[in-house]
């Protein structure tokens, strides 16, 4: 089992819709959760984190965590064509190692 | 948020020979800073986390030998790949973490990455 799961997509959404990507993982003892965009050929950016059980909202972004059920979520609303890109869950564990799921594509069209 | 850069951003090489990637933490102090690698259309995966002023911490399956990991000071950690093959060619990303919020939480802030082919 993976540390943890993203479907890889590809999400389509048309833009201004909003986009709705989740994340399971595995460890109860994960301490904190982030969600990294990352374009091709560049460095993962991090758009926020999360480390309580409910929703974190930051501007266009809400992240939802749900401990219990080990999910993670992260909901784009007014989606642009520039949020395009592979999005990534990340957990923290001990010794503040993180640990990535394979990501996610968000393809918005125009 | 802080700013982590790498040098270079891209290296060839031919096989056989060392290359080594730098990794600073330009306006905060990183004791720990971490090295991935992600291959086309994968995650990235942990390889190791280097310390400062101590050895670094190698992922299952990383050969520590191969990937020699230096973190002399609070602001730079430096990978070398020794006696590259073309099978390591790959993406290699380091991370440093801060201190964020006062909530004991630690954000991981990466650099642009360096792309490295090995022919």
């Amino acid at each position: 089992q993976k540390e943890v799961e993203q479907n890889s997509g590809p999400l389509s959404v048309p833009e201004g819709a909003i986009a709705s990507l989740n994340c399971t993982y595995s460890d109860r003892g994960s301490q904190s959760f982030f969600w990294y965009r990352q374009y091709s050929g560049k460095s993962p950016e991090l758009i926020m984190f999360i480390y309580s059980n409910g929703d974190k909202e930051d501007g266009r972004f809400t992240a939802q965590l749900n401990k219990a059920s080990q999910y993670v979520s992260l909901l784009i609303r007014d989606s642009q064509p520039s949020d395009s890109a592979t999005y990534l869950c990340a957990v923290r564990r001990v010794f503040n190692k993180f640990y990535f799921g394979s990501g996610t594509k968000l393809n918005v069209k125009p | 948020g802080a700013v982590v850069s790498q040098h270079p951003s891209w290296v060839i090489c031919k096989s056989g020979t060392s290359v080594k990637i730098e990794c600073r933490s330009l306006d905060f102090q990183a004791t720990t800073m971490f090295w991935y690698r992600q291959f086309p259309k994968q995650s990235l995966m942990l390889m190791a986390t280097s310390n400062e002023g101590s050895k670094a911490t190698y992922e299952q399956g990383v050969e520590k030998d191969k990937f020699l990991i230096n973190h002399a000071s609070l602001t730079l950690s430096t990978l070398t790949v020794t006696s590259a093959h073309p099978e390591d060619s790959s993406f290699y990303i380091c991370s440093a973490r801060d201190l964020v919020g006062g909530q004991g939480t630690y954000e991981q802030y990466f650099g642009p990455g360096t792309r490295l082919t090995v022919t």
